[in-house]
């Protein structure tokens, strides 16, 4: 399976909003609710944001909120804060017992 | 809270073999208990994205290979002392990767999120 698409970075001033895309097909990110996004700062081990393309793990500001439509999912950051200045993948369920992960996207707080 | 401590870095010369453990803990309120949630492992490159490997079901120990990580790549399981396995045979090159296992949020199907990550550990294979 092929990775899924977004772009490769993404920027905001402190306390605005910035929104990042993750695009697939419809047999990954448009045939199930399964998407989820991931922190990334260098050195670190990924971190869970968000899971079934809306949820919140329990510790995760609320600043950060999923979406999807078709065949492209969303992540918006809001309020964006010094420390959210890192790398975002997104995954999804392919079927078949199967995950794929987006290429990342680099978020810069101006 | 639950938490994944993964083996130390490895250096191996090409040909090797090297075994990754993976060893979960969870402190009594939070009720985890390592054969009620799946196991993922995720590989990332050097300045490369996460790739994900697999997984394996740690009830009956059944694994899933990604495409492109079948032959090379076997999970395993020691649930006597919940821990999971990955060993790597005739390492190349480009495996050099920091190797990731991560378990799965909500139990023993995969659903769309891995909620807690071991430390992560760094392969290198170089002659």
């Amino acid at each position: 399976q092929s990775a899924l698409t977004q772009p490769p970075s993404a920027s905001g001033s402190p306390g605005q909003s910035v929104t990042i895309s993750c695009t697939g097909i419809s047999s990954d990110v448009g045939g199930y609710n399964y998407v989820s996004w991931y922190q990334q700062h260098p050195g670190k081990a990924p971190k869970l944001m968000i899971y079934e393309v809306t949820k919140r793990p329990s510790g995760v500001p609320d600043r950060f909120s999923g979406s999807k439509s078709g065949d492209t999912a969303s992540l918006t950051v809001s309020g964006l804060q010094a420390e959210d200045e890192a790398e975002y993948y997104c995954s999804s369920y392919a079927g078949d017992n199967n995950y794929v992960f987006g290429s990342g996207t680099k978020v810069t707080v101006l | 809270q639950v938490q994944l401590v993964q083996s130390g870095s490895e250096l191996k010369k090409p040909g090797a073999s090297v075994k990754v453990s993976c060893k979960a803990s969870g402190s009594k309120p939070s009720g985890y208990k390592f054969i009620n949630y799946a196991m993922n492992w995720v590989r990332q490159a050097p300045g490369q994205g996460p790739e994900w490997m697999g997984w394996i079901d740690t009830n009956t120990g059944n694994p899933t290979y990604a495409p492109g990580f079948t032959g090379r790549f076997v999970f395993s399981l020691d649930t006597s002392v919940n821990t999971a396995l990955l060993q790597i045979s005739s390492l190349k090159a480009e495996d050099t990767a920091v190797y990731y296992c991560a378990k799965e949020v909500l139990g023993l199907v995969l659903t769309g999120g891995m909620d807690v990550w071991g430390q992560g550990t760094a392969v290198t294979v170089s002659s």
